[in-house]
């Protein structure tokens, strides 16, 4: 079965330093998705991107947040400046249709975040 | 704003029981599907079973079945002959219509017990 694949798995990185997470969605899925789970906590969205811009966005991301599509491959999240609490499993998805209402969404396997 | 409601933060069975675990939502929609997914310890987030809100069938996926009650918008998860790889954390979720997101309760922490 196709994957989304997520690197790095794990990233350690000190407070206000920026990072970005990798994503390749599924080669012919068109929605992609970013959520992230605090420990303990429940799955939440952050973001979802489709034709090349946002199409929706939580109150979580805020102006620290962005998303790119470099290529026709890769989608990254950046966070510009990390604080304590962006510290959190990340997940992206991706879907071919509209994820959600009535598509079957495919979720990574994670990139757990660390923020010292 | 979309809820949906998990009222069991833990629940441990024998192996080779069933279990069922519960799931209640909000939505105004008509039509929309609802979701389990199962998290492991590895945390990877797994499609478990997925249910159309228009069909009156019930989703079924081997062992794992729902009980869909639209009026009363539950969607709760049954296992059967639970098996030890079952143990994992278990999200319900359900899309908010007209946009993308889903919104997941806040888990279920199952463990079978040998």
């Amino acid at each position: 079965e196709p994957e989304v694949t997520q690197t790095p798995s794990h990233q350690v990185t000190q407070m206000g330093q920026e990072v970005i997470l990798r994503c390749v969605p599924i080669s012919n899925h068109l929605y992609f998705y970013w959520y992230r789970q605090i420990l303990g906590q429940k799955v939440e969205f952050l973001v979802s991107f489709y034709n090349n811009e946002i199409s929706e966005k939580s109150e979580i991301f805020d102006d620290q947040f962005s998303v790119e599509r470099p290529d026709g491959s890769n989608f990254t999240l950046k966070i510009r400046s990390t604080k304590l609490e962006d510290s959190a499993m990340y997940f992206c998805a991706s879907s071919a249709g509209q994820g959600g209402s009535n598509e079957k969404l495919f979720f990574g396997s994670g990139t757990q975040l660390s923020v010292l | 704003a979309q809820t949906v409601t998990q009222s069991q933060p833990e629940m441990s069975v024998q192996e080779a029981e069933t279990v069922t675990l519960s799931c209640t939502y909000d939505t105004s929609e008509n039509n929309y599907y609802l979701f389990w997914y199962k998290q492991p310890p590895s945390r990877q987030m797994i499609l478990v079973i997925r249910q159309e809100a228009y069909k009156q069938q019930n989703a079924t996926e081997n062992r794992f079945s729902v009980n869909f009650q639209k009026a009363a918008k539950s969607f709760s998860l049954k296992i059967s002959d639970s098996q030890l790889g079952d143990t994992a954390m278990y999200f319900c979720a359900s899309p908010n219509f007209g946009n993308e997101k889903l919104t997941f309760g806040t888990g279920t922490r199952l463990t079978i017990i040998p």
